[in-house]
Formats: structure tokens, sequence, C-alpha cells
């Protein structure tokens, strides 16, 4: 059975500051691995995929890797910004079209 | 593209009433996945259907809980009897078809409250 871990819970920066979010997972064997942003009260929405055959995907400043061998993912947000806090959650699909397995998130906060 | 649509956003029962909880998937999707939040933890996976078909429930309680994808309209979760412990925010995702290896576009949640 598939376990998702995300590390730290809780991260708290001032603003500008580079930060790297954890996420790490027990089976290797997985389809892709997704990361989302959660804001309070509301939806998940889609960070970045990387697909099982990727080592990392880039969009603007966010940047996120993957390395199946470990078990490990990281996101890494560039010159933090305020309108960034939030939750972040990783997810795994272990096969096509199956569940995501969620780990239970790192929540952000960056001080103006 | 209107994304994931639920409703309702919010819906307050009171205990040992029905809850019905509706997702319409993106345009052109057939899969719809339904995650359940409680408070304070991450999201569980519930159930996995395409239209008129179940394809994982492993996720969902063996009794009061119920989901189907009908060939016209949208994707229903059913909570019978509920409980306050049923107080929650569920999920909705869709996908198209497996294989693509595309993200998984998720609605805005309905927050269940009961009392």
């Amino acid at each position: 059975k598939q376990e998702v871990t995300q590390i730290p819970a809780a991260l708290s920066v001032p603003e500008g500051e580079n930060l790297v979010l954890n996420c790490s997972f027990t089976d290797s064997a997985i389809y892709n691995l997704q990361w989302f942003r959660q804001d309070p009260g509301k939806g998940l929405t889609s960070l970045l995929l990387i697909q099982s055959s990727q080592r990392e995907q880039t969009s603007g400043r966010l940047n996120a890797s993957l390395d199946k061998s470990s078990g490990r993912s990281t996101l890494y947000i560039a010159a933090s910004q305020p309108g960034d806090s939030a939750t972040y959650l990783c997810a795994s699909e272990e096969t096509s079209g199956s569940r995501l397995t969620f780990g239970e998130g790192t929540q952000l906060t960056v001080n103006p | 593209n209107a994304g994931v649509m639920q409703n309702p956003r919010h819906l307050v029962r009171r205990r040992g009433q029905e809850a019905r909880l509706r997702c319409s998937p993106m345009k052109g999707h057939s899969h719809v996945y339904w995650y359940r939040q409680l408070p304070e933890e991450g999201l569980k996976f519930m159930v996995y259907l395409q239209k008129e078909n179940i394809i994982d429930e492993s996720g969902m309680p063996k009794e009061r809980f119920s989901a189907e994808f009908p060939k016209e309209g949208p994707s229903i979760l059913r909570i019978q009897q509920v409980v306050r412990g049923d107080s929650a925010a569920y999920f909705c995702a869709s996908s198209p078809l497996p294989g693509l290896n595309t993200e998984a576009f998720f609605g805005q949640g309905t927050r269940l409250t009961v009392v």
C-alpha cells in the first residue's frame, strides 16, 4: 500500500526566500507524481505533473523534481511571495487512471 | 470549458438525513474520482467511476455510502443516514481516458456539515 509523506507540515518564510518542500513515497513503482496547491476553503489547483520517466518539470517560479529510486520528490519555489501562501499537496498515481494517494500537505506562509 | 463543477458548495444536514453530492466532470472527461478530506487530514480516495460503471470502490465505507455515474447527468455521491463523523469536504476529480498521462482536475468541493 502506497504511503506518501510530506515534510515539513508547516513552513513560515519571509518574502523573497527560496524554499523547498519535500515529498516521499514508499512504493517507487509510480506512474506519475503531481503537486497541487490548496487555498483555505477552496479546491485543488494542479501545479506540476512529473511522469515516471521524467526527472523534473518547471513552471514559472516552480520546479518539481522526481527521484523514483529513492522515493522522493521536491517542489522548489523561487523568490517566494505572500500570494504563494497555501497548503501544498503531493500525490502519486500508481498506474494509469488509478487513484491518487495524497500526502498530508505542507502549509506554507510567506510573510511580507 | 467550465471545469469540474460540484454542487452544492455547502450542505448542512441533520443526523439521520440523506446527503446527495453532485459532480459534473470537465467536457470530454469520462472518468470521475471522489475524495474525502476530513478536518485537519489529507485527501483520501473513495471511489473511481466511469459512465455506468464502478471501477474501484475500495475507499468507500461499507455502509451508507454509494456512488453512481449514469449515462446522462452528473456523478452522484450519496450518503444515507448521515452522522457527525461524515462532516468533511468532498472533492470530485475528472480525467480523460487513462494512458494519456494528464493531470487530474478537481472541483471546488462540497463541504458537508452534519448537525
